[in-house]
């Protein structure tokens, strides 16, 4: 059964730094890797898809990379800004029936 | 402007209550799921429904029924449901289900508090 583990839990910076959240999954036989934004009360928004041929994906200040036979995916987030904080999840897809696998996410506060 | 909809946006029931939650997309797409979000917990996907047809999960209690009467519209019938279930419940949908590069769309949720 695939797991996927979100590191940190939480984090909390100063604006304007480049940060890195982490995303580990167990099973490497995967279609593609998303990374969502949930705001409080609200549903989720995606950020980036990375199919399972690609290396790396980016979207203005945002970059994500797989590594999918380690199992691995990063989300940095350039130049940080106060609208970043949010809690950021990575999900992964396997196929049939399962639809998405989801980590617990990571809560970021950027500071002003 | 999601382009998926979910109402209502909150709900409070009793245990013996029948209820059901609404989801509407406009995107002009094939594939819709529901996913349970708990406290603490990751998402958890309840139904995947491909072209109107049900993908079969075994995982869900039968107090949760969904129905999906076309491909824009996903109803989750609720029934004689338990103070655990009370979770954020969204929808989301997909071009197609099983090809890798097709990104969900999720609308707001459903905040259900069961009393």
């Amino acid at each position: 059964k695939q797991e996927v583990t979100q590191i940190p839990a939480a984090l909390s910076v100063p604006e304007g730094e480049n940060l890195v959240l982490n995303c580990s999954f167990t099973d490497s036989a995967i279609y593609n890797l998303q990374w969502f934004r949930q705001d409080p009360g609200k549903g989720l928004t995606s950020l980036l898809l990375i199919q399972s041929s690609q290396r790396e994906q980016t979207s203005g200040r945002l970059n994500a990379s797989l590594d999918k036979s380690s199992g691995r995916s990063t989300l940095y987030i350039a130049a940080s800004q106060p609208g970043d904080s949010a809690t950021y999840l990575c999900a992964v897809f396997g196929g049939g029936a399962d639809g998405l696998t989801f980590g617990k996410g990571t809560h970021l506060i950027i500071q002003p | 402007e999601t382009g998926v909809t979910q109402t209502p946006r909150h709900l409070v029931m009793g245990m013996t209550n029948k209820k059901s939650l609404k989801c509407e997309q406009h995107l002009g797409h094939n594939a819709m799921y529901w996913y349970k979000q708990s406290a603490k917990k990751p998402l958890e996907l309840m139904f995947v429904y491909s072209l109107e047809e049900r993908v079969e999960n075994n995982s869900v209690p039968s107090r949760f029924s969904p129905e999906c009467p076309n491909s824009s519209h996903l109803f989750l019938h609720l029934h004689t449901l338990q103070p655990e279930d009370s979770a954020l419940y969204l929808c989301a949908s997909s071009r197609t289900h099983l090809q890798g590069n097709q990104p969900q769309h999720f609308g707001d949720g459903t905040r259900l508090s069961i009393l």
